[in-house]
């Protein structure tokens, strides 16, 4: 079954305790990115890749890191989590980035 | 204001009525998304289209560039329908994303 998964699906964690949530995709697709989704701002793009080893930031890069080693996985890295980073995050994916995206089922983020 | 803004912000019908959403931008793009998103979280794509119209069953969607405007369309909408419709827009020549806030609607039976 074609999908995007993402995990862990819940995390509650402490501020400053690094954590990575992973993402992977099983369409050999080329674009894959990463959004926030918080009550009253809507969906904001975190970063977004082109293929492997080519990323670029989106509207709110500040406090994450992404890398982009294998095709089928794209990893979100807060190195060091704060109560602002308390958000729904989502992973898509893209044949590439000028066709229809795939979304992973959200992981819900909790920083104390 | 809002590079893109999505009218109404809420809106409620009745089983069988024809929708219209509607989604307005500020800025070049070159292509423009809507997505659904049921309660619970799950977000589906239901068009990207840079000119023109589509029709995927009884969604229809419609973008006019010189407007700066799209409109997605609901015929005969079901309770089932009931989600938040997601308008984005894709500027320019890069692969960015900037999406609108949404509108919930409910359909009653």
């Amino acid at each position: 079954e074609a999908q995007v998964t993402q995990n862990p699906r819940y995390l509650i964690t402490v501020t400053g305790k690094k954590l990575t949530v992973t993402c992977s995709q099983n369409m050999n697709h080329e674009y894959m990115s990463w959004y926030r989704q918080d009550p009253g701002l809507g969906l904001r793009q975190i970063y977004y890749s082109m293929n492997v080893e080519v990323t670029d930031k989106g509207d709110v890069p500040e406090g994450y890191k992404v890398s982009r080693k294998e095709k089928r996985n794209f990893p979100l890295i807060l190195e060091s989590p704060s109560p602002n980073q308390t958000s729904l995050y989502f992973c898509a994916s893209s044949l590439s980035g000028a066709r229809e995206q795939y979304f992973g089922p959200g992981t819900r983020l909790t920083v104390t | 204001k809002n590079e893109v803004e999505q009218s109404p912000q809420n809106l409620t019908a009745q089983e069988g009525e024809f929708i219209t959403i509607n989604c307005s931008y500020s800025v070049g793009i070159s292509a423009l998304h809507w997505l659904q998103q049921h309660p619970g979280g799950g977000i589906v794509s239901l068009f990207m289209l840079s000119s023109g119209k589509k029709k995927h069953g009884r969604l229809i969607a419609t973008i006019n560039i010189q407007e700066k405007h799209s409109s997605l369309h609901i015929t005969a909408s079901h309770p089932r329908d009931s989600a938040v419709y997601i308008c984005a827009v894709r500027r320019g020549s890069n692969y960015k994303l900037t999406f609108g806030k949404g509108t919930l609607l409910t359909v009653n039976p």
